[in-house]
């Protein structure tokens, strides 16, 4: 069954700590994106990867990093120097990072931080 | 920057009434992309429009890109409790990346 994934469904931290987020897709994209939603607003990226070891900087990078060390995978921190961390991170990939290619979704991750 | 602009950001309406959501960006675009995220859900994509004027259907869904493909349009005929949820547009950068609206929430009552 071909998708993305990511886990956990729910993860809660301490402030001050760092924290990964785990994305994983079997749909051999060259493509990964990691966004971030706030209630009530669109999608804001934070960071893409075209292509395996290679990523660049979304709209709102401050306070994350990421790696591509496989084709499958790219997993995201939130780091302490993120400022305001609770949201819902949904990670996608494409085909390739083409602009007419669909993107597809992972579940996401509703990240708390208290 | 290039932005996209969605409304309304939200319409309740009674089931069986129409619904529509306007789709607007500050410069012209290659195609746009329309998604939809069901409540708790993550988006699905649903369509692309590429060319001037084009008018694509799924079922009680009407797609509309603009004559000068800087807007676009989601309407839905007859609403379903089904059709709850977040309707977000998308245009490509001038980068390539997706640019998403702030997305319009739709709510049906039975």
């Amino acid at each position: 069954d071909g998708g993305i994934t990511q886990s956990p469904k729910y993860l809660f931290r301490k402030e001050g700590q760092n924290v990964t987020l785990s994305c994983e897709q079997n749909l051999n994209h060259d493509a990964m994106y990691w966004y971030r939603q706030d209630p009530g607003q669109g999608l804001r990226l934070i960071y893409y990867s075209q292509i395996v070891n290679d990523f660049q900087k979304g709209d709102i990078a401050e306070g994350y990093s990421v790696s591509r060390e496989k084709k499958e995978s790219f997993p995201l921190t939130v780091t302490s120097a993120q400022k305001n961390p609770t949201a819902f991170y949904l990670c996608a990939s494409s085909l390739n990072s083409g602009s007419y290619n669909e993107q597809f979704f992972g579940p996401g991750t509703r990240l708390t931080v208290l | 920057g290039q932005q996209v602009m969605q409304i309304p950001q939200y319409q309740h309406v009674q089931e069986g009434e129409d619904f529509t959501t306007y789709c607007n960006s500050s410069t012209t675009l290659s195609n746009i992309q329309w998604y939809k995220q069901r409540p708790g859900g993550h988006p699905v994509f649903l369509i692309q429009l590429v060319k001037s004027g084009e008018v694509k259907k799924q079922k009680r869904l009407t797609f509309q890109f603009g004559e000068a493909k800087k807007n676009s349009s989601l309407h839905i005929t007859a609403t379903q409790t089904t059709d709850v949820g977040t309707y977000f547009c998308a245009g490509p950068s001038n980068t390539g990346k997706l640019i998403f609206g702030q997305g319009t929430t739709l709510q049906v009552k039975p």
